[in-house]
């Protein structure tokens, strides 16, 4: 158990739906990243937060969007879904301020299915 | 865009056999070198973390090298295991605008026989 918890596991929703995709990260931890994994794809950076501000931003579609909330815990938002939208969304957490010097703890990830 | 190759994709090896995989990343502005162990069905965990050129790392039967100058990592495992089967990814951190987020490889697939 890496402390880092994500739910729902699974969701499945139709195209043009919103969801939201919920991170805790580990105890201790400041940092939370969120990540894309589709089909024959490696982990694709989405967002990190630091402390509730936003760090760096990665290949972030515009219909999505994240926040960390004053108890660290953070909140991806996916909009007008797509069927390509359909992925493996992971959340990961490190103590990590300014740069990933410190190894990032993950969470069991959701699976988005749209249909 | 930053890129993270891995090599191989993937790796059939007979239990007992050594193997390594290499990681390659850009050289600039480098902050430090992750690899990470992620089996199917569960997330991935971390194995090392390296920052400095020349860094050896060691845990058990698995081990990593890191040369910054010329943008490599190896990861070596002696004697592989069927336990060992698994996806193994690096993934790369920078200085500069995308300060703090970590740039994964699309990982190289072991499979070990028993």
């Amino acid at each position: 158990d890496s402390g880092v918890t994500q739910t729902p596991k699974h969701l499945i929703t139709a195209t043009g739906q919103r969801v939201t995709l919920r991170c805790s990260p580990r105890s201790g931890d400041l940092s939370v990243y969120w990540y894309q994994q589709s089909l024959d794809q490696g982990l694709q950076f989405l967002i990190q937060y630091y402390n509730g501000e936003e760090r760096a931003k990665g290949n972030i579609l515009e219909r999505f969007s994240a926040q960390q909330f004053p108890d660290l815990h953070s909140e991806l938002n996916l909009s007008s879904l797509e069927l390509g939208d359909s992925a493996l969304y992971f959340c990961a957490s490190s103590v990590a301020s300014r740069g990933a010097n410190t190894e990032a703890f993950f969470g069991q990830g959701t699976r988005l299915t749209v249909v | 865009i930053l890129n993270v190759e891995q090599s191989p994709q993937s790796l059939h090896v007979q239990e007992g056999d050594s193997t390594n995989f290499t990681c390659s990343f850009p050289s600039s502005n480098f902050y430090a070198l992750h690899w990470y162990r992620w089996e199917t069905a569960k997330s991935p965990e971390a194995l090392f973390v390296m920052t400095l050129n020349g860094d050896e790392k060691k845990k058990g039967r698995i081990s990593a090298t890191l040369n910054t100058k010329e943008g490599y990592s190896y990861l070596y495992i002696k004697g592989s295991q069927p336990e060992d089967s698994a996806t193994y990814l690096c993934a790369f951190s920078n200085y500069g605008g995308s300060q703090g987020n970590l740039i994964f490889g699309k990982g190289t697939k072991l499979s070990v026989k028993p």
